[in-house]
């Protein structure tokens, strides 16, 4: 089946940093999603990207559609502590049903004050 | 205008029994997806549904697992004869026709069997 690859696992950061994450994948993507899940709770999206090589900002986040439209990273400028949380990337659109989101593995973030 | 329901937040099975998990989705959507998510992993797709009809279950197990969306009332995800391995937290999502990324997930149901 279809797999992506998300790194890094887990960050440590002070608060103020600026975080960068990112996903590949062997299979084509016609919509990139990344999501934020805080503990008990569901994924709630963050940025949705929908062109290759788009390059899209919400507020402090920023997410780019990889040209191959196989990878897709995300940026987290000036870091603050409810930024804490894990990061999840998902692809949709590649083969079997195009409503099928296929998701990462996840990056745990930690904000040190 | 509430978000995606699901019901029961916890659920505690012994082995053998049968889970019942519900999911209303946002109104107005008539897309409905269960994903399957074990501790610190992505979620899993499972099924796809819409009303009265099953899209894509290529990622229900073949036996035990079901699902449905009925006219009327909720989504229901049901497990027979649980065993370990069915604890997790289990996720609906809902979508309105026409936007197949603008998905809306409920908090979740966290299965854990006894």
């Amino acid at each position: 089946g279809q797999q992506l690859n998300q790194s890094p696992q887990s960050m440590f950061i002070q608060e103020g940093e600026d975080v960068s994450m990112n996903c590949t994948s062997s299979s084509i993507f016609n919509t990139w999603l990344w999501y934020k899940q805080d503990p008990g709770e569901g994924p709630v999206l963050l940025i949705a990207l929908y062109k290759a090589g788009e390059l899209t900002s919400n507020g402090r986040l920023t997410a780019q559609f990889g040209i191959t439209r196989k990878d897709s990273f995300l940026n987290i400028s000036a870091s603050i502590p409810s930024d804490v949380g894990i990061y999840f990337c998902a692809g949709q659109g590649s083969s079997g049903s195009a409503r099928q989101l296929t998701f990462g593995s996840g990056t745990q973030l930690t904000v040190l004050p | 205008n509430a978000g995606v329901m699901q019901n029961p937040r916890h659920l505690v099975r012994r082995r053998g029994q049968e889970a019942r998990l519900r999911c209303s989705p946002v109104k107005g959507h008539s897309h409905v997806y269960w994903y399957r998510q074990l501790p610190e992993e992505g979620l899993k797709f499972m099924v796809y549904l819409q009303k009265e009809n099953i899209i894509d279950e290529s990622g229900m197990p073949k036996e035990r697992f079901s699902a449905e969306f009925p006219k009327e009332g909720p989504s229901i995800l049901r497990i027979q004869q649980v065993v370990r391995g069915d604890s997790a937290a289990y996720f609906c999502a809902s979508s309105p026709p026409g936007q197949g990324a603008d998905y809306t997930f409920g908090s979740g149901t966290r299965l854990t069997v006894v």
